[in-house]
């Protein structure tokens, strides 16, 4: 499976309550990043969170990152409809320098 | 400060014929990287440019090429396009080598090959 793997693939959630959007990894890293993507539209960054954080916030984000087990959290709380989107996590392996991309989760926030 | 800027967004193209999508990044930075997006394969990197030199490149075939210029803009080209290269091609731009900041995303190029 390729690096960066999303789960859940999609996820709908009633307005108001908290979403959780999980990525794994393969190789060692420098960093990982999550971005939204609206439909059909260019990427979007939220947030970084560098290999020796184990967690960051930024307003109703936060995300952790388990360097032990090559996984990272995205939570967003509060969800509001404006959230919906997709959300990625891409990672640049320290063997390849290659930018990577999961295949991402579908948040749709139901009214 | 204007975004990063692709054109064309939209373009339709027949099997055998080739594209030219462009990329001018945002002022300042150096460093501009393409993905091409699929439904069935998602984001797939193609290839990275720092000052004109390619640092990396994906899994595609030689048919996928690129270069950027003096300022920084940048150009990719698809030859003898087949149908499975339909999709959504974004660009995106860095201050720097990228692994250390964000990735600043265009609206993408939206091929259809026919």
């Amino acid at each position: 499976s390729q690096q960066g793997e999303e789960d859940p693939q999609a996820l709908s959630i009633q307005e108001g309550e908290n979403a959780t959007m999980n990525c794994s990894y393969k190789t060692s890293i420098n960093n990982l990043q999550w971005y939204r993507q609206n439909s059909g539209r260019g990427l979007v960054h939220l947030i970084l969170i560098r290999s020796n954080e184990r967690e960051k916030h930024s307003g109703r984000l936060r995300v952790t990152l388990d360097t032990s087990k090559k996984s990272s959290s995205l939570l967003i709380t509060a969800s509001r409809a404006a959230d919906t989107a997709s959300y990625f996590c891409a990672t640049r392996s320290d063997r390849d320098d290659k930018i990577i991309f999961g295949k991402g989760t579908r948040l749709h926030i139901l009214p | 400060k204007a975004g990063v800027t692709q054109t064309p967004r939209y373009l339709i193209k027949t099997r055998g014929q080739q594209v030219t999508l462009s990329c001018s990044p945002i002022s300042g930075h150096r460093s501009v990287s393409w993905y091409q997006q699929t439904p069935g394969q998602g984001l797939q990197f193609l290839f990275e440019y720092f000052s004109e030199t390619q640092r990396n490149k994906g899994n595609f075939p030689g048919r996928f090429s690129g270069r950027q210029f003096s300022n920084s803009r940048s150009e990719m080209n698809v030859s003898t396009l087949e149908l499975g290269d339909s999709a959504l091609y974004l660009c995106a731009s860095s201050l720097g080598r990228g692994n250390t900041g964000e990735l600043f995303f265009g609206e993408g190029s939206r091929l259809t090959v026919l």
